[in-house]
């Protein structure tokens, strides 16, 4: 909705630049991550997900890093595109249950 | 197939109201949740099911109640709502339960006011 995210950090890129995108994950139990897109009035859109015994993955224009050593998780956009902008959420979980524990989020805001 | 549908897209209530807020989804997916989200914050599980006629509590469930008597519907119900249940809710599903992970498909959320 439209207040979600007014306390949220921001990242402003140019248009056709990299985006990066970093998450710091709490549990060191945690087996299994996802990126979310969150745009406007929508609900969280999957992007891209990663096990924990992969350290990167790629899909299309999107990479997602994963540090178990330091429990951070990153996601790279390539040739950021007006329709990235959005708030990204990243979850964790375990292999057991679905129930992910997902961060506060990142606005992307992408400049003309 | 529509996904994940939730009703009301917008919904206003006096503090002590009682409403429902409805969640169904026509992809056969066995586990379905209920969160919340608040400004700042990351979505919070309020309750989830595995299947039929199984739920659960997560991480804030005071306040609200669940039932699955089909697949298809997880609806939410506030008994008597606060001030502090003002936020958006979002219902997700997915198709694998306990044993996998599986990634969960939301809808379009419910913003809730209580005045």
């Amino acid at each position: 909705g439209e207040n979600v995210g007014l306390h949220l950090p921001t990242l402003s890129v140019q248009e056709g630049d990299n985006s990066i995108i970093n998450c710091a994950y709490s549990n060191s139990a945690s087996d299994y991550f996802i990126w979310y897109k969150q745009e406007s009035g929508k609900g969280p859109q999957f992007i891209i997900d990663i096990r924990s015994n992969m350290d990167k993955r790629q899909g299309q224009r999107v990479t997602v890093l994963l540090n178990k050593t330091v429990k951070h998780l990153s996601l790279q956009i390539a040739a950021t595109q007006p329709g990235d902008s959005a708030v990204y959420f990243c979850a964790e979980g375990r292999n057991y249950g679905q129930n992910f524990v997902f961060g506060p989020g990142t606005r992307l805001s992408v400049l003309p | 197939n529509a996904g994940v549908t939730q009703t009301p897209k917008f919904q206003v209530l006096k503090t002590g109201q009682s409403m429902t807020l409805q969640c169904a989804q026509d992809m056969n997916h066995e586990y379905m949740s209920w969160y919340r989200q608040d400004p700042g914050m990351g979505l919070r599980l309020i309750h989830y099911s595995v299947g039929a006629g199984i739920t659960d509590q997560g991480e804030v469930p005071n306040g609200y109640n669940v039932s699955r008597s089909t697949t298809e519907d997880f609806p939410l119900r506030l008994l008597s709502a606060a001030p502090s249940q003002t936020s958006v809710y979002f219902c997700a599903s997915s198709y694998s339960i306990s044993g996998s992970t599986d990634t969960q498909y939301f809808g379009p959320g419910t913003r809730l006011t209580v005045l």
